[in-house]
């Protein structure tokens, strides 16, 4: 069991809009802690996608957006491209875990 | 830029002690505000993190693995290793090594890069 939650899947069509959930709790994201997702492309390595919540490295596309409120995070991806299907995963740091790094399970985006 | 690489045997037996390497290049193991890490990843699994460790040799471990591990760094050879003991078939996966760069007073953050990371399978 991951400490953050995810969906294990979601799909879209191309050019869609999708939505990848990240559930915490107070002692992980709650706690004021970032959240930070990756992308995971089959047979790779995972590639930072967003850090600080909300904030894209140089070269992600803006068709990526996070945002964080609470207990949770989400990852959107609009004009959904096939080139986007991917493994993505959240990652923040838990309190109650002696300030470990925590991931989501992961979420597998197909695009239809 | 920086980049992190693996290193180590791809087959450890049960029992034994498993041994990786990552080498830094573009960067310096010993620069200030960085934490470098380990995770891993069983395949068709998630993440899971590891442990890592500071410039100054302070580490953190995953609690769940705490009492098999261990993390050091070698400041000459500008690398950074992993030991994992006792390893049993459930400590088969993808080991990641990466970095993780203190921002706005917090060590707390991101990991980028990533090295491509090396399989290592424990059988007998």
């Amino acid at each position: 069991q991951s400490v953050l939650t995810q969906p294990p899947s979601v799909s879209g069509a191309p050019g869609q809009r999708v939505t990848i959930s990240c559930t915490g709790s107070n002692s992980n994201i709650g706690a004021g802690y970032d959240v930070h997702w990756y992308q995971q492309l089959p047979g790779t390595a995972p590639k930072l996608l967003m850090y600080d919540n909300s904030n894209r490295p140089s070269g992600v596309p803006d068709r990526f957006s996070g945002s964080k409120s609470g207990t949770s995070a989400s990852l959107a991806i609009t004009g959904l491209q096939a080139e986007d299907e991917a493994d993505y995963y959240c990652q923040s740091y838990d309190i109650s875990l002696t300030s470990s790094g925590v991931f989501g399970g992961g979420t597998k985006l197909t695009v239809l | 830029q920086v980049q992190l690489q693996e290193s180590g045997p791809g087959l450890v037996k049960p029992s034994e002690t498993l041994s990786l390497t990552c080498t830094v290049s573009g960067g310096s193991v010993s620069s200030g505000g960085y934490f470098w890490s380990w995770i891993r990843q069983p395949a068709g699994k998630g993440l899971e993190w590891i442990g890592h460790i500071y410039t100054s040799g302070t580490t953190n471990y995953s609690p769940s693995l705490k009492s098999r591990v261990t993390i050091s760094v070698d400041t000459s050879k500008n690398q950074f290793s992993l030991r994992l003991s006792s390893v049993t078939a459930a400590d088969t996966a993808v080991y990641y090594c990466a970095r993780v760069a203190c921002s706005g007073g917090s060590c707390y953050t991101w990991f980028d890069p990533w090295g491509q990371g090396t399989l290592v399978t424990v059988a007998s």
